[in-house]
């Protein structure tokens, strides 16, 4: 079975650009939640698509969106990228109900992005 | 805001000893408390779970304490080895959701 897959695993953008992440869940997964990985602030969530619906959100500003499809294939953009934004993003999915004590996370390899 | 705290920040243990890994939460609505293992390049992985209605949990080498009147949990490696050697995240989260609440990770170095 295969895993969570993010791409692209690597990319560097500069001040201002945009940039679009992919996430392609576990087959029969239907949430997949984003996270933010970076060295000062750790792990925060950015937000969790369930069947095309945002169901979920953490604390982050407006730049940061998100949406799933029909296949539940999830992407996240962020815009006007600041300095700050360079970090690891880490997709997790699950089969989405009953909370993840019943359904496990099962999180990508991550998509690393330098922000210049 | 951090509501899970997590110490200590690295850890050092020699093949066969006890790493033990400690964190505490503010929020009482937690009800999932699950620990995720990264190594270098990778995603965290589910370790082992628990949920506070049971005080303790084991699987293998690694077994959950929980504390719920003292808001604290911590993970233990009896027989640490050298391949345990890894980043370990505490995490806390509520309800039917996906929102996880993480600690800000402790470096664990099993020496050889």
């Amino acid at each position: 079975k295969a895993g969570v897959t993010q791409t692209p695993r690597y990319l560097i953008k500069t001040r201002g650009q945009q940039v679009t992440l992919s996430c392609s869940p576990i087959s029969g997964h239907r949430s997949v939640s984003w996270y933010q990985q970076t060295p000062g602030q750790g792990l925060q969530f950015l937000f969790e698509y369930f069947s095309e619906t945002q169901r979920n959100k953490g604390n982050f500003p407006g730049r940061f969106s998100g949406r799933q499809f029909s296949n539940s294939r999830s992407e996240m953009n962020v815009s006007t990228l600041e300095l700050g934004d360079s970090a690891l993003y880490l997709c997790a999915s699950s089969l989405g109900v009953g909370g993840p004590s019943t359904g496990e996370l099962f999180f990508g390899e991550g998509s690393r992005l330098t922000v210049l | 805001q951090q509501q899970v705290k997590q110490s200590p920040q690295s850890l050092i243990v020699q093949k066969g000893g006890i790493s033990i890994i400690n964190c505490a939460y503010e929020n009482t609505a937690f009800d999932y408390f699950p620990w995720y293992q990264q190594f270098p390049g990778k995603g965290p992985a589910l370790l082992i779970a628990i949920r506070p209605d049971v005080s303790e949990k084991k699987e293998g080498r690694f077994t959950i304490s929980f504390n719920k009147s003292a808001k604290q949990f911590s993970l233990h490696i009896m027989d640490s080895q050298p391949g345990d050697s890894a980043t370990y995240f505490c995490a806390a989260s509520k309800g039917n959701n996906n929102d996880m609440r993480f600690g800000a990770g402790t470096r664990l170095t099993v020496k050889p």
